[in-house]
């Protein structure tokens, strides 16, 4: 099965409007976290944003922000105020047993490809 | 202070042929991971090491893929006997805690 499903796979916002990419993640750990990473067309993956599996708030790190809704098992990223540099491929990923010295793998999605327009 | 480095950024190589791709984590990072991102996917898990110590090598395909880090600081992974399938990008990864730092990876095409 699937432990993070990304269903998106093109998203398009116009530019200065806020939009959701979608995660639902699979796991029976109560320790994990889920972190969002973004990857230009240059190649590299750059980290946005974390949430734990225990935090009480969702996470915010500028106009990013995280839906955390653990019933779910849904971590949206949220972005706010979209900019022509925000078109990139977009990657949910999950480590579990995040706070118990489990495995430090990261899971990945496929991705979600958002394009902002002008 | 500098990123993950990898090298070569490109590699074509004939099947068959053996490669090693490098990675020069950031200084002082004590965890390191490798990742292979075929064409339209996400990263895949290969193995990470925590200083010298490989501690989960459960992604590596065959047996032609081997890792080392030998004194916990630059790290290479070697595919021995490359087929058409490897062909993909190498991502490399550090960390000193939650987050991981990733390189500009290495692209490996297997004619």
């Amino acid at each position: 099965a699937q432990k993070i499903t990304q269903t998106q796979p093109g998203m398009f916002v116009q530019e200065k409007e806020a939009v959701t990419l979608d995660c639902t993640y699979d796991t029976s750990d109560p320790s994990y976290g889920l972190f969002w990473y973004k990857q230009p067309s240059s190649g590299e993956m750059i980290f946005l944003i974390y949430q734990g599996s225990y935090d009480q708030q969702n996470a915010t790190e500028g106009r990013y922000s995280l839906n955390f809704q653990k019933a779910r098992k849904s971590a949206n990223l949220v972005i706010s105020a979209s900019q022509l540099g925000d078109s990139a491929m977009y990657f949910c990923a999950m480590r579990e047993g995040a706070l118990q010295g489990g495995s430090e793998k990261l899971v990945f999605g496929k991705g979600t490809k958002l394009t902002v327009n002008p | 202070g500098a990123g993950v480095s990898q090298s070569p950024r490109y590699k074509v190589a004939k099947r068959g042929q053996d490669v090693a791709l490098r990675c020069d984590p950031i200084s002082g990072h004590v965890s390191l991971f490798w990742y292979q991102q075929a064409l339209g996917q996400g990263p895949e898990f290969l193995t990470y090491f925590q200083n010298e110590a490989q501690l989960d090598k459960s992604g590596l395909p065959s047996d032609r893929f081997f890792a080392e880090r030998p004194e916990g600081s630059v790290s290479t992974l070697k595919i021995q006997r490359t087929q058409q399938e490897d062909s993909a990008v190498y991502l490399c990864a550090s960390s000193f805690g939650l987050e991981q730092f990733f390189g500009p990876g290495t692209r490996l095409t297997v004619l």
